[in-house]
């Protein structure tokens, strides 16, 4: 079946700086990926959809300065949490969509978890 | 807009016992419908989906059926195990499977 990869898989940072998280799909191609923040014991919250070789598209609420996307490839989108803070600790998933005629089906990554000290 | 409530959990059962997750949504179209499950410290998997009205989903010994006509997809499974303690996410994806909405998510812990 389709896999999504993520890296890092866990990261611990100070706070103030930025970080990087990949979302890679390996075995598929996705001109849309999505980013979601899950907060502990919480659902998933969709912060951005991310589109290949355009800007991304970013829910309401949620600062396009603070969490950059970039959706380089095919294969490939980056999320980077900039000056990160305590509050920005949180469990970061994202998702791509294989295209199969007319219909997409979602695949999840196993995500990031970001602790910010 | 488009929504899903779930079931506030947690949900504790004892081994063998019957599961119910109760899942309702709002929303314009027609919707697929998915059930995820999340083991602790991992990501999302999905469990089942369903993608018009009457389909049944099915995986793992877990069923659920897509109800237009009550805007359901409750969850199922006639005897659960300890390994099935999770969170699941009842979900809708709009009409193309572009976006996914999902519900708040239901704890369950099953007891030996």
């Amino acid at each position: 079946g389709a896999v999504v990869s993520q890296h890092p898989s866990w990261v611990i940072c100070k706070s103030g700086t930025s970080v990087k998280i990949e979302c890679r799909s390996l075995d598929f191609q996705a001109t849309t990926m999505f980013w979601y923040r899950q907060f502990p014991k919480q659902s998933l919250m969709l912060m951005a959809t991310s589109n290949e070789g355009s800007k991304a598209t970013y829910e309401q609420g949620v600062e396009k300065d603070k969490f950059l996307i970039n959706h380089a490839s095919l294969t490939l989108s980056t999320l980077t949490v900039t000056s990160a803070h305590p509050e920005d600790s949180s469990f970061y998933i994202c998702s791509a969509n294989r295209e199969a005629g007319s219909f997409r089906t979602q695949y999840f990554g196993p995500g990031t978890r970001l602790l910010v000290l | 807009g488009n929504s899903v409530t779930q079931m506030e959990g947690p949900v504790t059962l004892s081994e063998e016992a019957f599961l119910t997750i109760n899942c309702t949504y709002t929303a314009t179209g027609y919707p697929s419908l998915f059930w995820y499950v999340q083991y602790p410290g991992e990501g999302l998997q999905l469990l089942l989906k369903a993608t018009k009205a009457d389909d049944k989903g099915s995986n793992k010994g877990f069923e659920a059926t897509y109800r237009k006509e009550t805007t359901s997809f409750h969850l199922e499974k006639g005897s659960v195990q300890v390994s099935d303690s999770a969170v699941y996410f009842c979900a809708l994806s709009t009409t193309g499977g572009f976006k996914t909405i999902f519900g708040a998510g239901t704890r369950l812990f099953v007891k030996a």
